[in-house]
């Protein structure tokens, strides 16, 4: 069974639509996170998450999103999409103790065009 | 946010060499794990460390945290073809907030060739 799981693996998609990537972890963890990977491999944090707390990098844009149905899901809404966009985005989650851990999700591959 | 510098960027080996990595911040951590991506995948939790000092092995991996908390270092020693991928240090700051937020170095991408 897939740990963390992330669908779609790759999303192709024209510029100023809207898109959802889906995560979900069965792992029993009640932090989830979205990371950003760019072009030159870097991580980026952009949304810590469990049911206590939203943890929002600042640097995000509003046009992006997390939603959260329950403690396992972690989905990730992109509005008005644009071409600095395209990236890999890594759902991950951990137990929420300091110095634990994240597992992550296989990532999805998003191209805007 | 912080930023931790890895270096070497990337490294061309050959097969059954040893290597040697290595991450440095401007902040003391508390935390430093490593980990690696293979090619289309996320990064993979490879050893995590958590004493000033502390040394801790995985199969052929060693890492050690540096003893000034600023720093942590990688070694892969007789290196083989699926050693291949990038690197990744993460580390964790003891501020005294919630969550359990890590910042992840830039990577060191590494290429075995047989």
């Amino acid at each position: 069974d897939t740990a963390v799981s992330q669908t779609p693996k790759y999303l192709v998609t024209q510029m100023g639509n809207d898109k959802s990537i889906k995560c979900e972890q069965n792992l029993g963890h009640d932090t989830m996170y979205w990371y950003k990977q760019d072009s030159k491999k870097f991580l980026k944090i952009m949304f810590s998450y469990n049911n206590k707390e939203l943890i929002i990098n600042e640097t995000v844009p509003n046009r992006f999103s997390p939603k959260s149905p329950d403690k396992a899901h972690l989905n990730l809404h992109i509005n008005s999409l644009e071409l600095g966009d395209s990236a890999v985005y890594f759902c991950a989650s951990s137990l929420d103790d300091r110095g634990k851990g994240y597992t992550f999700g296989s990532g999805t591959r998003l191209t805007v065009v | 946010g912080q930023q931790l510098n890895q270096s070497p960027q990337s490294m061309f080996i050959q097969e059954g060499e040893d290597v040697s990595m290595n991450c440095t911040s401007s902040s003391i951590f508390n935390t430093w794990l490593w980990y690696k991506q293979d090619p289309g995948e996320g990064p993979v939790l490879l050893i995590a460390l958590y004493k000033a000092g502390e040394l801790t092995s995985n199969g052929r991996l060693t890492a050690q945290f540096g003893i000034t908390r600023k720093d942590s270092f990688l070694n892969i020693s007789a290196s083989i073809p699926s050693d291949v991928g990038i690197y990744f240090c993460a580390g964790q700051t003891p501020r005294t907030y919630t969550g359990n937020q890590f910042y992840f170095g830039t990577g060191t991408s590494l290429t075995v060739i047989p």
